[in-house]
């Protein structure tokens, strides 16, 4: 299995702003999954994009891939304080579990 | 509604001590894991479960045991041989396709164990 690195560690914007968040691996995928994690609560699954594609949107998410640099990036548009949170990739290679780096904590200031 | 329950939410062990964490979940999911996090970093897997009756180790799986008995519920037990079990502990359920483990997956809210 492989782990996926985030960056940057830490992200503060204001309210309104966009973030992006940064996801690194290393060998090839099947899928890429995308989680937020709210101080002290479980995982929440927010997106998963595919090998075969390239872009992806959940509302304010945007996830784009890109296989031949092995990264991908998650992008919240017109953030929020309640977007305040660690979000977290997990690349998944077949046959092999989700893995998870250390994530991205960002903080949105009202 | 369906989800995962971890229970307790706050858990202390003496020294010398096992304690048995919950994890209850009635999605129907196959797939069922038990994650240790500490403080700032990310999820490690300590041992994961595709089908009742079956059970593999994860990456720190030692001085841990799990058992699955039935299909929604997977029991965390640490035993007194993890030296170092101060963590937030997360358990989580998927229903993936025959084989592969690679479905989104439904998290709990943790448990935070502490020593005594």
């Amino acid at each position: 299995s492989q782990q996926g690195e985030e960056d940057p560690q830490a992200l503060s914007i204001q309210e309104g702003e966009n973030a992006t968040m940064n996801c690194s691996y290393k060998t090839s995928i099947n899928n890429l999954q995308w989680y937020r994690q709210n101080s002290g609560r479980g995982l929440v699954h927010l997106i998963l994009i595919r090998s075969n594609e390239r872009e992806k949107h959940s509302g304010r998410l945007r996830v784009t891939l890109d296989t031949s640099k092995k990264s991908s990036s998650l992008l919240i548009t017109a953030s929020r304080a309640a977007d305040t949170a660690s979000y977290f990739c997990a690349p998944e290679t077949s046959g092999s579990r989700l893995t998870f780096g250390e994530g991205t904590q960002l903080t949105v200031n009202p | 509604d369906g989800g995962i329950t971890q229970s307790p939410k706050y858990l202390f062990r003496k020294e010398g001590q096992n304690v048995t964490l919950s994890c209850e979940q009635n999605l129907n999911h196959d797939a069922m894991y038990w994650y240790r996090q500490d403080p700032g970093q990310g999820l490690r897997l300590i041992y994961y479960s595709q089908i009742v009756n079956d059970f593999q180790k994860g990456d720190i799986a030692e001085g841990y045991s799990v058992s699955r008995e039935k299909k929604e519920s997977f029991p965390l037990t640490v035993t007194s041989a993890q030296k170092n079990p101060t963590a937030f502990y997360l358990c989580a359920s998927s229903s993936p396709p025959r084989g592969l483990l690679n479905q989104p997956q439904h998290f709990g809210d943790g448990t935070r164990l502490s020593i005594l």
